[in-house]
């Protein structure tokens, strides 16, 4: 199974929104409603910021919201804060009973 | 609060089995399912195995040859085994609990070299 693509980084500067893609294709991403969300602040465990492709736990900001269509999943962070510079991994199903992860996207808050 | 904590060898020798424990506590091991997630240093997460509550496992098809996850609920404990290493598999391996399709609660993680 191939790794999900997502950009390299990401940028934006405090109070703008940013979004992040996710690719996949028809056997993950396109072909279940299950994709998670990931940040992961250097040196620590990934926390899950979204669930079911929209859903949030408890605990994390409205400011994180997350969309599909077809191959392609969304993470949108808005009103960028300085904590939410970190690395941000998607996550899908598989149509092989598998998880698999994106390659990661560096997010820089200017 | 549930809380979960890597144990195991830091050092493994090629062609030997990694073996990893994760306890858990704050939460009953039985009510939930359980997973392990790595991390090669500086680079991304790739996803291992699930064991869920009915016993039931998942393996990641490009390791299935190679591991395995077991369960002991007397210890509130789960394991991977990890076969014939490479350098490949060095790694920050985390343990997670698995919860409405998404790895909720995480381990610090634990760094395991493979090198002679």
């Amino acid at each position: 199974q191939s790794a999900l693509t997502q950009p390299a980084s990401v940028s934006g500067s405090p109070g703008q929104s940013i979004t992040i893609s996710c690719t996949g294709t028809s056997g993950d991403v396109g072909g279940y409603p299950w994709v998670s969300w990931y940040q992961q602040h250097p040196g620590k465990a990934p926390k899950l910021m979204i669930f079911d492709v929209r859903s949030r736990p408890s605990g994390v900001s409205d400011r994180f919201s997350g969309s599909k269509s077809g191959n392609t999943a969304s993470l949108t962070i808005s009103g960028l804060q300085a904590e939410d510079e970190a690395d941000y991994y998607c996550s899908s199903y598989t149509s092989s009973r598998s998880w698999v992860f994106g390659g990661g996207t560096k997010v820089t808050v200017l | 609060q549930v809380q979960l904590q890597e144990s195991g060898p830091g050092l493994v020798k090629p062609s030997e089995t990694l073996s990893l424990t994760c306890s858990v506590s704050g939460g009953s091991i039985s009510s939930y399912d359980w997973g392990w997630i790595r991390q090669p240093p500086g680079k991304g997460l790739e996803w291992i195995t699930n064991i869920f509550k009915n016993g039931d496992t998942d393996y990641n098809p490009s390791l299935q040859s190679r591991i395995s996850i077991t369960i002991d609920t007397s210890k509130s404990q789960f394991s991977l085994q990890l076969k014939s290493g490479t350098a490949a598999d060095t790694a920050v391996y985390y343990c997670a609990r698995y919860e409405d399709r998404g790895f909720d609660y995480w381990g610090q993680g634990t760094l395991v070299t493979v090198s002679s």
